[in-house]
């Protein structure tokens, strides 16, 4: 099945600083969606861009989706310490509920 | 607090031993999942259902076996587990497809299963 893959896999940046996290995935998709989670927590839905879209707000978040690259960036800005977390892309390819979900990118954001 | 309730949050069990997992939802949402995370690997998607008909068995063993007795509630009973599947389980629910989308997945907590 597909999956999304971010890049990079770690990062690490001072409070206030933006953080920018790619995902790639390799079919065409209806939707893709970003999901945070911070350590040994369950995941937080944070934002759903269509296929349709190119890009999206949502608080100091920003997605940006090109299908044509078959990629996605999500973008956290003036990034604060209760941003450090996981964050997953995850792809909707056929719908009939199947999300398929990337490995994952740690954010540290340092105080 | 997402409106997914998991029970329990921790389990230890031995291989030859017989637990199960519960998910509750009280979102009036239609549909149930369930998912492995096992670190450094995607999230793996194990089962889903759609109005307690299961629709989505990803291959997984049969040593892991689903239950929806209805649209708000969803186990996973484990039997004769290996170690290997020591992981974070987490159960999520949703609408269900609307048209081509899927939407939105509301996760719970997880439970930690080890098993020894």
């Amino acid at each position: 099945s597909q999956q999304g893959e971010e890049d990079p896999q770690a990062l690490s940046i001072q409070e206030g600083e933006n953080a920018t996290m790619n995902c790639s995935y390799k079919t065409s998709i209806n939707n893709l969606q970003w999901y945070r989670q911070n350590s040994g927590r369950g995941l937080v839905h944070l934002i759903l861009i269509r296929s349709n879209e190119r890009e999206k707000h949502s608080g100091r978040l920003r997605v940006t989706l090109d299908t044509s690259k078959k990629s996605s960036s999500l973008l956290i800005t003036a990034s604060r310490a209760a941003d450090t977390a996981s964050y997953f892309c995850a792809t909707d390819a056929g719908g009939n509920n199947r999300l398929a979900f990337g490995k994952g990118n740690q954010v540290v954001v340092i105080p | 607090e997402t409106g997914v309730t998991q029970t329990p949050r921790h389990l230890v069990m031995g291989m030859t031993n017989k637990k199960s997992l519960k998910c509750e939802q009280h979102l009036g949402h239609n549909a149930m999942y369930w998912y492995k995370q096992s670190a450094k690997k995607p999230l793996e998607l194990m089962f889903v259902y759609n109005f307690k008909e299961q629709t989505e068995n990803n291959s997984v063993p049969s040593r892991f076996s689903p239950e929806c007795p209805n649209s708000s509630h969803l186990f996973l009973h484990l039997h004769t587990l290996q170690p290997e599947d020591s992981a974070l389980y987490l159960c999520a629910s949703s609408h269900p497809t609307s048209g081509t989308n899927t939407g939105e997945l509301f996760f719970g907590e997880g439970s930690r299963l080890t098993v020894l």
